[in-house]
């Protein structure tokens, strides 16, 4: 079955810098890669996803990149804000929002 | 996007009883999906609940533990049956839109003393 990976567990950045969080997967067959934010006593939220015919996605300050060959996608936030500061998990399917299985998760802290 | 309404959002209960959680959606869903999360843990997949069939439980978890209700294509239930403290953890739902993301219930924090 599918295998997540997720690096680092636990990243603190300075407000404005950038924040990068890494996965790997191990099914060649997962087809769609969101990264959802939870914050504290929350429910995880979708902040952007990437399927498997897209190398790059944007959103304001969030970016996704997805390397098919070497099986890893990556979040990039830019201009960290302190209310960027939650836990973020990726997740890999193989059916297009089915059979989710996601990452152990990064607590990223961003410091004033 | 998807409206989801979970059920209870905590509870404490005591070790050998059961506990049912609901889960309403505000739209007609083929498939319904119940995850674990333990403190400071990732979200972990119980079973995928589809309208009509049983559900299909993943590697660890089991029927008789975890009972999978789901009437039809809005609502399901998941019961945590015979519960021991090692049950404490929150218990999500959630829903697959369009074939794409998920969308989360609320949780239930659940407490076993």
């Amino acid at each position: 079955g599918e295998n997540v990976e997720q690096h680092p567990s636990t990243l603190s950045v300075q407000e404005g810098d950038s924040a990068v969080i890494k996965c790997t997967y191990s099914d060649s067959a997962s087809n769609y890669f969101p990264w959802y934010k939870q914050e504290l006593g929350k429910r995880p939220q979708l902040i952007i996803d990437i399927r498997s015919n897209v190398g790059e996605k944007k959103d304001q300050r969030i970016a996704v990149t997805l390397n098919k060959t070497a099986k890893h996608f990556s979040l990039h936030i830019t201009e960290t804000q302190p209310e960027d500061s939650a836990v973020y998990f990726c997740a890999a399917s193989s059916n297009y929002g089915q059979n989710f299985v996601f990452g152990p998760g990064t607590r990223l802290s961003v410091l004033p | 996007s998807a409206v989801i309404s979970q059920k209870p959002s905590r509870d404490i209960c005591q070790r050998g009883t059961s506990l049912t959680i609901q889960c309403q959606v505000d739209s007609q869903v083929t498939m319904m999906f119940w995850y674990r999360q333990q403190p400071g843990q990732s979200l972990t997949l119980i079973a995928t609940a589809n309208q009509g069939s049983e559900a299909t439980y993943e590697s660890g978890f089991v029927i008789d533990k975890f009972p999978i209700s789901r009437p039809n294509l809005t609502f399901s239930t998941l019961t945590v049956s015979n519960m021991s403290p090692e049950d404490s953890s929150i218990y999500l739902c959630s829903v697959g839109v369009q074939g794409r993301e998920a969308f989360f219930g609320q949780g239930t924090r659940l407490t076993v003393v």
